[in-house]
């Protein structure tokens, strides 16, 4: 089974200031055929998740600019330009290589 | 409107049975593999099961194999997942997804 770590676990911003959240999976996560399996999702509040980020560096639809992805093989990082209220909830990571496994989750709290 | 509504969540005493559905709109169902993620009080999310297009191909996450299963029916556009001898620790909100769209979650209760 593939291992998802997240960092960190919690995150306090300033509205407006950048933030940051890191995957490490315990095996790659390139598949033969080219394609990294690795995905971003948000949970705000009260609300399932949502899709932000798949394949990496792919942006969902409607998913603000301001979100990207960037990463490789078992190393990936999400990270998160001027910050807003809205974005506030778990941030998870999630593998689909083998059977899907996700990251412990890291929480994100307005300053 | 692309939609996933999962229904038949509740309260179920310790080594009891529930059968929960999710009902899919908006989207060719048959095309794609479906997943069941649950989020346990207090938790992360948790993979739980998943199923191919055709219903030939499944995989459950350890602590449920043998007691959980996965099914679909493409006539109806409908994903289920059957539990039995349930256990305190699988209390969650139960949701059904295709990574990309999300139903609203259904709860289920093991207490007695």
């Amino acid at each position: 089974d593939v291992v998802m770590t997240q960092t960190p676990l919690s995150l306090s911003v300033t509205p407006g200031q950048s933030a940051s959240i890191s995957c490490k999976s315990s095996q790659s996560l390139l598949h033969s055929n080219g394609n990294t399996y690795l995905y971003w999702f948000l949970q705000k509040p009260g609300q399932p998740p949502q899709l932000l980020i798949y394949e990496v560096s792919n942006r969902f639809s409607g998913v603000p600019d301001r979100f990207s992805g960037s990463g490789s093989g078992t190393d990936f990082t999400l990270k998160i330009g001027r910050v807003e209220a809205e974005d506030v909830g778990l941030y998870y990571c999630m593998q689909s290589l083998l059977v899907p496994s996700f990251g412990q989750g890291t929480k994100l709290e307005i300053k | 409107e692309v939609q996933l509504v999962e229904s038949g969540g509740g309260l179920v005493q310790p080594g009891g049975s529930l059968r929960i559905s999710c009902a899919a709109s908006g989207f060719t169902f048959s095309s794609y593999w479906m997943s069941w993620v649950r989020r346990a009080p207090g938790k992360g999310l948790e993979w739980v099961a998943h199923i191919k297009q055709d219903g030939n191909e499944k995989n459950y996450i350890d602590s449920v194999k043998g007691r959980f299963t996965i099914s679909i029916d493409n006539a109806k556009n409908s994903l289920y997942l059957q539990m039995n001898s349930l256990r305190a620790e699988d209390t969650a909100v139960y949701y059904c997804t295709k990574w990309d769209v999300w139903g609203q979650g259904t709860t289920v209760t093991v207490s007695s």
